[in-house]
């Protein structure tokens, strides 16, 4: 069973256009995060939750807005794209605020 | 600005070998972990370290962590070419957020 599952693996899209990603976590955490992994593998968190309250947002455009309906999903919306935007994004979650951390397999954006 | 870097950025060894990682940040921490990527994968946690501990092991790792010279190496003894993948150390250091600041992260092969 996949304890941290993102939906699509990989998004391919145009350049202006909005698009949703979406994670789940079955293991009863309390946390959940986003992360975004660039070229040169680099990662860096953006947002976290805890109870489904925003406790991390990291100097992000606004054009990202993560939802969290309830505590085991946390989803990303991106509006108008940019190619800047082409990344890896990863969604993890721990049972409290804290260590350990548990990642999806990520999600491959590209912008054409 | 990026809290983490590690060196070297890839290694290459022979099954058998020990592979020896180090990472060094720049502000003080509550702990250091270490994680492991595989190719097309997300993040596994290994091991963590508290900022009061200095060596810590757990089957062929060996963790250390040197808080006077913001250090901390990961040693992989007897490798086997299942170990190859990314090894990223990541810093918690901000209270009870949950944020972790990435390194850039070392790239191992293990040759069979």
């Amino acid at each position: 069973d996949t304890a941290v599952s993102q939906t699509p693996k990989y998004l391919v899209t145009q350049m202006g256009n909005d698009k949703s990603i979406k994670c789940e976590q079955n293991l009863g955490h309390d946390t959940m995060y986003w992360y975004k992994q660039d070229s040169k593998k680099f990662l860096k968190i953006m947002f976290s939750y805890n109870n489904k309250e925003l406790i991390i947002n990291e100097t992000v455009p606004n054009r990202f807005s993560p939802k969290s309906p309830d505590k085991a999903h946390l989803n990303l919306h991106i509006n108008s794209l940019e190619l800047g935007d082409s990344a890896v994004y990863f969604c993890a979650s721990s049972q409290v605020v804290g260590p350990p951390q548990h990642f999806g397999d990520g999600t491959r954006l590209s912008i054409l | 600005s990026q809290q983490g870097e590690e060196d070297p950025q890839a290694l290459s060894i022979q099954e058998g070998e020990n592979a020896t990682m180090n990472c060094s940040y720049k502000t003080s921490i509550n702990n250091l972990q270490w994680y492991r990527q595989n190719s097309g994968r997300g993040l596994v946690h290994l091991i963590l370290i508290r900022s009061n501990e200095r060596e810590k092991h757990s089957g062929r790792l060996r963790v250390t962590l040197d808080t006077s010279k913001k250090s901390s190496s990961l040693l992989i003894t007897a490798s086997r070419a299942a170990d190859t993948a990314s090894y990223f150390c990541a810093t918690d250091s901000a209270g009870n957020t949950g944020k972790l600041i990435f390194g850039q992260g070392t790239t191992l092969q293990v040759k069979p």
